[in-house]
Protein backbone atom coordinates (compact mmCIF):
# COMPACT_ATOMS: atom_id res chain seq x y z
CA UNK A 1 0.00 0.00 0.00
CA UNK A 2 1.56 3.44 -0.97
CA UNK A 3 1.72 5.63 1.32
CA UNK A 4 2.39 9.39 1.87
CA UNK A 5 3.09 10.58 5.05
CA UNK A 6 3.75 14.69 5.99
CA UNK A 7 5.24 15.73 9.35
CA UNK A 8 4.36 17.64 11.41
CA UNK A 9 0.79 17.25 12.28
CA UNK A 10 0.80 20.76 12.57
CA UNK A 11 3.03 23.18 13.54
CA UNK A 12 2.45 27.12 15.57
CA UNK A 13 4.45 29.81 14.25
CA UNK A 14 5.45 33.34 15.43
CA UNK A 15 4.33 35.72 12.49
CA UNK A 16 7.43 36.84 10.99
CA UNK A 17 9.14 33.77 11.45
CA UNK A 18 10.30 31.44 8.56
CA UNK A 19 9.02 27.66 8.71
CA UNK A 20 9.54 24.15 7.11
CA UNK A 21 7.47 21.08 6.78
CA UNK A 22 7.84 17.75 4.89
CA UNK A 23 6.20 15.32 2.77
CA UNK A 24 7.68 11.62 2.23
CA UNK A 25 6.36 9.24 -0.51
CA UNK A 26 7.28 6.53 -2.47
CA UNK A 27 10.50 6.77 -4.26
CA UNK A 28 9.73 4.29 -6.78
CA UNK A 29 7.17 4.59 -10.41
CA UNK A 30 7.80 8.63 -9.45
CA UNK A 31 5.27 10.93 -12.02
CA UNK A 32 4.81 14.32 -10.15
CA UNK A 33 4.57 15.54 -6.74
CA UNK A 34 1.58 17.92 -5.85
CA UNK A 35 1.05 20.98 -2.84
CA UNK A 36 -2.12 22.61 -2.44
CA UNK A 37 -3.11 25.16 0.51
CA UNK A 38 -6.34 24.32 2.10
CA UNK A 39 -7.61 27.11 3.94
CA UNK A 40 -10.80 26.59 6.42
CA UNK A 41 -14.10 26.19 4.82
CA UNK A 42 -12.24 26.77 1.18
CA UNK A 43 -11.36 24.24 -0.82
CA UNK A 44 -8.00 22.83 -1.88
CA UNK A 45 -6.05 25.39 -4.34
CA UNK A 46 -2.96 24.36 -5.92
CA UNK A 47 0.10 25.42 -4.67
CA UNK A 48 2.77 23.22 -7.16
CA UNK A 49 3.71 20.25 -9.49
CA UNK A 50 7.13 19.09 -9.44
CA UNK A 51 8.08 16.53 -11.53
CA UNK A 52 12.08 16.48 -11.83
CA UNK A 53 14.27 15.82 -8.98
CA UNK A 54 15.98 18.46 -7.81
CA UNK A 55 13.01 20.88 -8.95
CA UNK A 56 12.49 24.14 -7.23
CA UNK A 57 9.53 26.64 -7.08
CA UNK A 58 8.83 29.42 -5.84
CA UNK A 59 5.18 31.67 -5.64
CA UNK A 60 5.98 34.19 -3.31
CA UNK A 61 7.47 33.75 -0.01
CA UNK A 62 6.63 30.16 -0.43
CA UNK A 63 9.06 27.50 -2.24
CA UNK A 64 9.33 24.18 -2.59
CA UNK A 65 12.20 21.86 -3.21
CA UNK A 66 12.01 17.79 -4.61
CA UNK A 67 14.15 14.82 -3.80
CA UNK A 68 12.79 11.81 -5.98
CA UNK A 69 15.85 9.55 -5.42
CA UNK A 70 14.94 9.70 -1.31
CA UNK A 71 11.42 10.43 -1.80
CA UNK A 72 10.97 13.72 -0.08
CA UNK A 73 9.70 17.34 -0.53
CA UNK A 74 9.98 20.23 1.56
CA UNK A 75 7.60 23.56 1.67
CA UNK A 76 9.55 27.00 2.75
CA UNK A 77 7.48 29.96 4.22
CA UNK A 78 9.46 32.72 4.33
CA UNK A 79 8.60 35.38 7.06
CA UNK A 80 4.79 34.11 7.79
CA UNK A 81 1.84 36.21 7.48
CA UNK A 82 -1.09 35.16 9.47
CA UNK A 83 -2.51 34.50 6.15
CA UNK A 84 -0.62 31.85 5.46
CA UNK A 85 -2.86 29.83 8.12
CA UNK A 86 -3.81 26.95 6.20
CA UNK A 87 -3.37 23.42 5.77
CA UNK A 88 -0.70 21.99 3.36
CA UNK A 89 -1.69 18.71 1.48
CA UNK A 90 0.68 17.21 -0.21
CA UNK A 91 -0.20 14.93 -2.90
CA UNK A 92 1.92 11.72 -4.86
CA UNK A 93 0.56 10.14 -8.26
CA UNK A 94 0.14 6.58 -8.59
CA UNK A 95 -1.17 4.62 -11.29
CA UNK A 96 -3.38 7.48 -11.90
CA UNK A 97 -4.38 8.00 -8.98
CA UNK A 98 -3.24 10.88 -6.47
CA UNK A 99 -2.50 9.70 -2.91
CA UNK A 100 -2.79 12.18 -0.90
CA UNK A 101 -1.04 12.99 2.68
CA UNK A 102 -3.25 13.94 5.78
CA UNK A 103 -1.52 17.68 5.57
CA UNK A 104 0.59 19.80 8.10
CA UNK A 105 -1.65 22.47 9.72
CA UNK A 106 0.02 25.73 9.84
CA UNK A 107 -1.21 28.52 12.54
CA UNK A 108 0.58 31.65 13.09
CA UNK A 109 0.35 33.28 16.09
CA UNK A 110 0.58 37.26 15.87
CA UNK B 1 -16.56 30.10 -15.28
CA UNK B 2 -18.34 29.03 -12.25
CA UNK B 3 -15.60 26.27 -11.98
CA UNK B 4 -17.03 23.03 -9.99
CA UNK B 5 -19.87 23.70 -8.09
CA UNK B 6 -21.33 21.05 -5.53
CA UNK B 7 -24.58 20.36 -4.38
CA UNK B 8 -25.68 20.53 -1.62
CA UNK B 9 -23.21 21.90 0.71
CA UNK B 10 -24.77 19.87 3.88
CA UNK B 11 -26.89 17.22 4.35
CA UNK B 12 -28.20 14.95 7.16
CA UNK B 13 -29.38 11.75 6.25
CA UNK B 14 -30.87 8.73 8.18
CA UNK B 15 -29.21 5.26 7.75
CA UNK B 16 -30.70 3.58 5.00
CA UNK B 17 -31.38 6.45 3.17
CA UNK B 18 -30.08 6.83 -0.06
CA UNK B 19 -29.03 10.19 -1.26
CA UNK B 20 -27.34 11.81 -4.55
CA UNK B 21 -24.13 14.70 -4.32
CA UNK B 22 -24.34 16.61 -7.45
CA UNK B 23 -21.04 17.96 -8.85
CA UNK B 24 -20.40 20.02 -12.18
CA UNK B 25 -17.97 22.13 -13.54
CA UNK B 26 -18.21 24.28 -16.86
CA UNK B 27 -14.22 24.03 -17.55
CA UNK B 28 -14.82 21.26 -20.47
CA UNK B 29 -11.92 19.02 -18.14
CA UNK B 30 -12.35 15.45 -18.93
CA UNK B 31 -10.98 14.24 -15.59
CA UNK B 32 -13.42 13.94 -12.69
CA UNK B 33 -13.02 12.79 -9.12
CA UNK B 34 -14.75 12.06 -5.68
CA UNK B 35 -12.83 12.35 -2.51
CA UNK B 36 -13.96 11.87 1.21
CA UNK B 37 -12.27 13.87 3.41
CA UNK B 38 -12.31 12.49 6.99
CA UNK B 39 -10.22 13.69 10.48
CA UNK B 40 -6.36 12.70 10.21
CA UNK B 41 -6.78 11.30 7.34
CA UNK B 42 -6.06 12.44 3.63
CA UNK B 43 -8.19 13.11 1.22
CA UNK B 44 -8.89 9.50 -0.32
CA UNK B 45 -10.36 8.75 -3.70
CA UNK B 46 -14.18 7.16 -3.95
CA UNK B 47 -14.72 6.89 -7.70
CA UNK B 48 -12.75 8.87 -10.95
CA UNK B 49 -14.05 9.83 -14.44
CA UNK B 50 -11.85 10.16 -17.51
CA UNK B 51 -14.25 10.79 -19.92
CA UNK B 52 -18.26 10.79 -20.61
CA UNK B 53 -19.49 6.98 -20.37
CA UNK B 54 -15.82 5.92 -18.62
CA UNK B 55 -15.94 5.43 -14.92
CA UNK B 56 -13.50 3.56 -12.43
CA UNK B 57 -13.15 3.09 -8.65
CA UNK B 58 -10.99 4.60 -6.11
CA UNK B 59 -9.29 3.44 -2.95
CA UNK B 60 -12.82 3.69 -1.43
CA UNK B 61 -15.57 2.86 -3.71
CA UNK B 62 -17.82 0.53 -1.75
CA UNK B 63 -21.52 1.81 -0.97
CA UNK B 64 -21.05 4.46 -3.40
CA UNK B 65 -21.76 4.37 -7.37
CA UNK B 66 -21.28 7.12 -10.35
CA UNK B 67 -21.74 8.17 -13.72
CA UNK B 68 -20.34 10.38 -16.16
CA UNK B 69 -23.26 11.06 -18.92
CA UNK B 70 -22.01 14.37 -19.96
CA UNK B 71 -18.97 16.00 -19.71
CA UNK B 72 -20.21 18.38 -17.46
CA UNK B 73 -21.94 16.45 -14.25
CA UNK B 74 -20.33 13.73 -12.49
CA UNK B 75 -23.00 12.80 -9.72
CA UNK B 76 -22.04 10.42 -6.70
CA UNK B 77 -24.76 8.38 -5.41
CA UNK B 78 -25.39 7.12 -1.65
CA UNK B 79 -27.20 3.69 -1.99
CA UNK B 80 -28.20 2.93 1.60
CA UNK B 81 -26.33 5.61 3.69
CA UNK B 82 -24.50 4.39 7.25
CA UNK B 83 -22.91 6.46 10.00
CA UNK B 84 -19.38 4.95 8.63
CA UNK B 85 -20.27 7.79 5.66
CA UNK B 86 -20.40 10.63 7.96
CA UNK B 87 -17.95 12.86 6.11
CA UNK B 88 -16.86 15.95 3.77
CA UNK B 89 -17.09 15.16 0.22
CA UNK B 90 -14.88 16.97 -2.47
CA UNK B 91 -15.36 17.24 -6.35
CA UNK B 92 -12.42 17.90 -7.92
CA UNK B 93 -11.69 18.20 -12.04
CA UNK B 94 -8.70 18.31 -14.60
CA UNK B 95 -8.11 19.35 -18.27
CA UNK B 96 -6.44 15.55 -18.64
CA UNK B 97 -5.15 13.87 -15.83
CA UNK B 98 -4.32 10.74 -18.31
CA UNK B 99 -2.58 12.62 -20.77
CA UNK B 100 0.34 14.66 -18.74
CA UNK B 101 0.48 11.59 -16.30
CA UNK B 102 -0.38 13.59 -12.96
CA UNK B 103 0.99 16.47 -13.68
CA UNK B 104 -2.61 18.23 -14.21
CA UNK B 105 -3.57 20.41 -11.51
CA UNK B 106 -6.50 19.19 -9.80
CA UNK B 107 -9.71 22.14 -9.23
CA UNK B 108 -11.63 21.66 -5.85
CA UNK B 109 -15.41 22.10 -5.12
CA UNK B 110 -16.45 24.18 -2.48
CA UNK B 111 -17.12 20.32 -0.60
CA UNK B 112 -20.58 18.62 1.22
CA UNK B 113 -20.59 17.70 4.50
CA UNK B 114 -22.81 14.94 4.56
CA UNK B 115 -23.94 13.74 8.62
CA UNK B 116 -25.62 9.93 8.50
CA UNK B 117 -27.53 9.30 12.02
Amino acid sequence: ILNVEQSPQSLHVQEGDSTNFTCSFPSSNFYALHWYRWETAKSPEALFVMTLNGDEKKKGRISATLNTKEGYSYLYIKGSQPEDSATYLCAFDSNYQLIWGAGTKLIIKP
Amino acid sequence: NAGVTQTPKFQVLKTGQSMTLQCAQDMNHEYMSWYRQDPGMGLRLIHYSVGAGITDQGEVPNGYNVSRSTTEDFPLRLLSAAPSQTSVYFCASSQNFLSDRGKETQYFGPGTRLLVL
